[in-house]
């Protein structure tokens, strides 16, 4: 079965630059979440889309931003990294509003970004 | 908003023993708990999940329960494997975010 697909799976950075992380849901899910995992730490919801609008908004810092597009794949921008921005950056999708299994969160393999 | 906590922090077990990992919810208003299993290098993946409707659901040796009146739900492993070896999470949801408890890790020894 397809699965959430996210890239680039490792990413290095040095301070102040920036990073776009992208994901591409599973096929027919319409909401796209970001999460991210710090070592030992339980995942965080950063922000979330539905049908290509902002759904909801986490603890998503003011230098990050995301957005959904038509093909409902989904990107995060990160600017002016900071060390404590390295982490992993999970994507998850969800099936359409009309399933049953609307609320399902199906995550990817993630990104692990290391910032210099 | 939602403050999910999680115990034991770390679980051992014999080959073919059960696990049970415990978690409390503040918010009555979740309605959705699903665990997660996340292997080293791995996204979590979504092992059982149930439904403020239900009191309990079971998937061959995974059973979750639910206890709404008091805020927890529990996973329970029957015949653990050492494939089983992992971080578990639980987690609750209201308005489709997820908020994780701090998870458990699972080591069956053979």
């Amino acid at each position: 079965a397809a699965g959430v697909i996210q890239s680039p799976r490792h990413l290095i950075k040095e301070k102040r630059e920036t990073a776009t992380l992208k994901c591409y849901p599973i096929p027919r899910h319409d909401t796209v979440y970001w999460y991210q995992q710090g070592p030992g730490q339980d995942p965080q919801f950063l922000i979330s889309f539905y049908e290509k609008m902002q759904s909801d908004k986490g603890s998503i810092p003011d230098r990050f931003s995301a957005q959904q597009f038509s093909d409902y794949h989904s990107e995060l921008n990160m600017s002016s990294l900071e060390l404590g921005d390295s982490a992993l950056y999970f994507c998850a999708s969800s099936p359409l509003e009309t399933s049953e299994k609307y609320n399902e969160q199906f995550f990817g393999p993630g990104t692990r970004l290391t910032v210099l | 908003g939602e403050n999910v906590e999680q115990h034991p922090s770390t679980l051992s077990v014999q080959e073919g023993d059960s696990a049970v990992i415990k978690c409390t919810y503040s918010d009555s208003a979740s309605n959705y708990f699903p665990w997660y299993k996340q292997e080293l290098g791995k996204g979590p993946q979504l092992i059982i999940d149930i439904r403020s409707n239900v009191g309990e659901k079971k998937d061959q040796r995974i059973a979750v329960t639910l206890n709404k009146t008091a805020k927890h739900f529990s996973l329970h492993i029957t015949e653990t494997q050492p494939e089983d070896s992992a971080v578990y999470f639980c987690a609750a949801s209201r308005d489709y975010k997820l908020s994780f408890g701090a998870g458990t890790t699972v080591t069956v020894r053979a």
